[in-house]
């Protein structure tokens, strides 16, 4: 079945400091592929998202590529703010079609330091 | 913007309590979901619905069930409620066909005693 596999945290950077999340998944097909953020005491918002591959997603200065070959969908950012703490799930959608959900992964709390 | 309001953020029930946890949407979206949140676990699907009075299985839904009346309003109902249904639940809803953009509710936190 499928399956996504993140980095487990917490992370914690320095402001301004270069991140990088890691995604792996297994899936059946040529699933979506999406990065969903938490901020503390709210509902999962859609940060990106990449549909085929070799696309590239990006919102925020957040940036992340599919990559067929070695099943990742990596979640990287230049320079990251204090603003960036929150809890990042990286999710595959389901490749049955039709609304069968979202596969996520266990989440990676990520902690920016001032 | 599309909103997802769940009705309680938090609630505290009792074990054998029947448990109604709703959702409503307000931007006409064909398809809802339920999952819960858990430490360690991160999201999992308990049931999910593309349309009204229709409801399908997620991974885990035991001890659970659905109802959808009307298409704007999801419902979660724990029959019986025990402690391992303690957890974060959290309902969302997307425009069909599914995707994979979906909207998210603040969510509930249920504890069961």
């Amino acid at each position: 079945g499928n399956s996504v596999t993140q980095m487990e945290g917490p992370v914690t950077l320095s402001e301004e400091a270069f991140l990088t999340i890691n995604c792996t998944y297994t899936a059946t097909g040529y699933p979506s592929l999406f990065w969903y953020v938490q901020y503390p005491g709210e509902g999962l918002q859609l940060l990106l998202k990449a549909t085929k591959a070799d696309d590239k997603g990006s919102n925020k200065g957040f940036e992340a590529t599919y990559r067929k070959e070695t099943t990742s969908f990596h979640l990287e950012k230049g320079s990251v703010q204090v603003s960036d703490s929150a809890v990042y799930f990286c999710a595959l959608g389901r490749t049955g079609g039709g609304a069968d959900g979202l596969t996520f992964g266990k989440g990676t709390h990520l902690i920016i330091q001032p | 913007d599309v909103k997802v309001t769940q009705s309680s953020r938090y609630l505290v029930k009792r074990t054998g309590e029947k448990v109604f946890l709703e959702c409503v949407q307000d931007m006409d979206h064909e398809n809802m979901f339920w999952y819960r949140q858990d430490p360690g676990l991160g999201l999992r699907l308990i049931y999910f619905s593309y349309d009204v009075k229709m409801k399908e299985k997620g991974d885990i839904p035991e001890g659970y069930s659905v109802s959808r009346e009307k298409k704007e309003r999801f419902s979660l109902i724990l029959e019986s409620a025990s402690t391992n249904q303690t957890s974060m639940y959290l309902c969302a809803s997307s425009l069909g066909p599914f995707t994979g953009e979906a909207f998210f509710g603040q969510g509930t936190r249920l504890t069961v005693v």
